[in-house]
């Protein structure tokens, strides 16, 4: 019953550091998302895919990348930290756009000094 | 760009009182979600409501979807500690882009 699975769920990053956060999820949805959450700013979307190969922008994409190129795993990429990405991301699948029901990750908790 | 809003942002009761907790926009949605979540946790879902004017029951919650599909509440009866955790309302435009989230509702139910 892994679900989604995120890695690694803490990490403390320099200003100007990069990073991959890992996404695996064993549902075979197509659709995945990236989303950060900060306090008194709910959750907000960074990017997303509707399939192996495709990504697109969500509402807040820079400083960030990201890559799909297995079905069950997508990626977030920082190239160069800055202490404004400090925040818990958290990563989410669906089985498509019939079905809206996202099932998340527990999360991954970034600092940026 | 579509926006929830969630009201109240922070509600502390004692246990057995009832509550409700509002999801507005002035955006129309295709469907409007509930999720709970636990600290450390990622949300999980509780209901999706699809239908203008829809009402979904969940034991002691209880869901309903505007007239118009622009709002949302969610009516917790007899509250117990267990109801404890962060309530986020989530609406679906018509697109494959991912769901609009209010900021939530920090909602803590006193023994």
């Amino acid at each position: 019953n892994a679900g989604v699975t995120q890695t690694p769920k803490f990490r403390v990053l320099k200003t100007g550091q990069s990073m991959t956060l890992l996404c695996a999820q064993d549902m075979n949805h197509e659709y995945m998302y990236w989303y950060r959450q900060d306090p008194g700013m709910g959750l907000r979307l960074i990017h997303y895919s509707v399939g192996e190969g495709t990504t697109a922008k969500g509402e807040v994409p820079d400083g960030y990348n990201v890559s799909r190129l297995k079905k069950q795993n997508f990626l977030l990429g920082l190239e160069s930290a800055a202490p404004s990405q400090t925040s818990v991301y958290f990563c989410a699948s669906s089985r498509g756009t019939y079905s809206r029901e996202l099932f998340f990750g527990e999360g991954s908790r970034l600092t940026v000094l | 760009t579509q926006l929830l809003e969630q009201s109240p942002q922070f509600l502390s009761i004692q246990e057995g009182e009832n509550l409700t907790v509002y999801c507005n926009s002035s955006s129309v949605f295709s469907s409007l979600q509930w999720y709970r979540q636990e600290p450390g946790e990622g949300p999980v879902l509780l209901v999706t409501v699809v239908t203008g004017g829809e009402v979904k029951k969940l034991k002691r919650l209880t869901f309903q979807f505007g007239d118009a599909r622009k709002d949302s509440s969610l009516h917790i009866t007899a509250a117990q500690p267990g109801d404890t955790g962060l309530y986020l309302c989530a609406g679906a435009g018509g697109g494959a882009d991912g769901l609009t989230f209010g900021k939530g509702t920090h909602l803590i139910i006193q023994p």
